[in-house]
Order: structure tokens, then sequence, then C-alpha cells
């Protein structure tokens, strides 16, 4: 069964810094995928790595994936006060079943 | 182009009650993805639907949880008899294709049962 794990699951880092969360998965899975939720909100969609080697860019998240490894990390450049939020990975554990992580809960301050 | 809608966005209900929560997809897709977010046990999946068939159930606590997707449109996640260890976040989610593409989540019913 398929186990995901994020670390670390708090983060709390100055506006302009970079960072990086790691996520660990126990078996296989071949995609992996990462959302942010804000507070009360739902999930959006950031990334849907498909195979072995894939990195992924979108403003100042950069996601990669090392199905070889088991890891997949979201980096942060210069982070900014509006990436404060709760960002999961999840690894399919199933035809369709994400498995979610615990979530990181990260949080930039000025 | 609207997402994934879910009703009612709050309910507070007392235990033993009947509790029924809606969604409708996003118009096209052929998934469906109930999921539960809770403190203690993170994000799960509950069940899923492929054009309108429930496909995989098997993460439904108990059988006082039910599921159905009548047409593409409409899916209907109940329980009954509500338990106060109900409470959680209740998620719809659709997708066309399924996994490997965009999963678009709802913004989520939030059930107390008190």
């Amino acid at each position: 069964e398929l186990k995901v794990e994020q670390n670390p699951l708090f983060l709390s880092m100055q506006e302009g810094k970079n960072y990086t969360i790691y996520c660990n998965y126990s078996t296989t899975s071949d995609r992996l995928y990462w959302y942010r939720q804000d507070p009360g909100k739902s999930l959006e969609s950031l990334f849907v790595l498909l195979s072995n080697g894939a990195v992924k860019q979108e403003g100042r998240l950069m996601a990669s994936l090392d199905t070889k490894a088991r890891l997949s990390t979201l980096h942060i450049t210069a982070a900014v006060h509006d990436l404060s939020a709760t960002y999961f990975c999840a690894g399919q554990g199933g035809a369709q079943k994400l498995v979610f992580g615990q979530g990181t809960r990260l949080t930039i301050n000025p | 182009d609207a997402g994934v809608i879910q009703s009612p966005r709050h309910e507070v209900t007392e235990m033993g009650q009947e509790v029924t929560l809606r969604c409708k997809p996003i118009s096209g897709h052929d998934y469906l993805f109930w999921y539960r977010q809770t403190m203690m046990r993170g994000l799960e999946l509950l069940i899923y639907f492929n054009n309108n068939v429930p496909i995989d159930d098997s993460g439904m606590p108990e059988d006082r949880f039910s599921a159905k997707m009548p047409n593409a449109s409409f899916s209907t996640l109940k329980i009954q008899p509500s338990e106060p260890r109900d409470s959680a976040v209740y998620f719809c989610a659709s997708s066309l294709g399924g996994l490997g593409n965009t999963i678009y989540f709802g913004e989520g019913s939030w059930l107390t049962v008190v």
C-alpha cells in the first residue's frame, strides 16, 4: 500500500528566500501530483509529474520527480507572501486513487 | 467555465440525521471522485465513478455511507445515520480521463455532526 510522507510539515520562511519541500513515497508510483490549498478553500492542482526525471515550473515554483529514489521535490524560489498555503503531494495508489501526504503548511513572512 | 460545484457548503446536523451532499462535476468530465479531509486522517478517497458507474468504493468507511451518480452532471454522497466522527470536509472532484490529467476539486462541503 502506497504511503506518502512530506517534510517538513511546517515551514516558516522569509520573503526572498529559497526552500524545498520533500515528498517521499513508499512503493512504485509513476506519477506524482502537487496541490495547493488555502485555508478553508479547495485544492488547486499545481503540477502533474508523469515520468522519471520530469521537471515542471510555474512562476516561483518548480517540481521534480525521481522515481528511482521515490522522491519528489517542490522548490520555491525567492518566496513571496502570496505563496503562503498548505502544499500537498500525492502519489497514485491505485488505478484512480490519489494518496496524499500530510501536507506542508508554508508561512512566508515579510 | 464553472468548476466543480458542491452543496451545501456548510452543514451542521444532529447525530442520527441523514446528510446528503451534492456535486455537479465539470461538464464533459468522465471521472468523478469523492474525497474526505480530516485533521486525523488527512485526505482520503472514498469512491470514484467513471462514466456514472461506481468503480471503486473501497474507501467508503462503512455501510452508513452511500454514493450515487444518476447522470453525468450530478452525484450525491449520503450518510445515514450520521455520527460525530463523520465531521469532516467532503470534496468532490472531477477529471477528463482520470489520473494523469488534472483533477479539479470543488470547494468542499464542511460537515459538522453534533
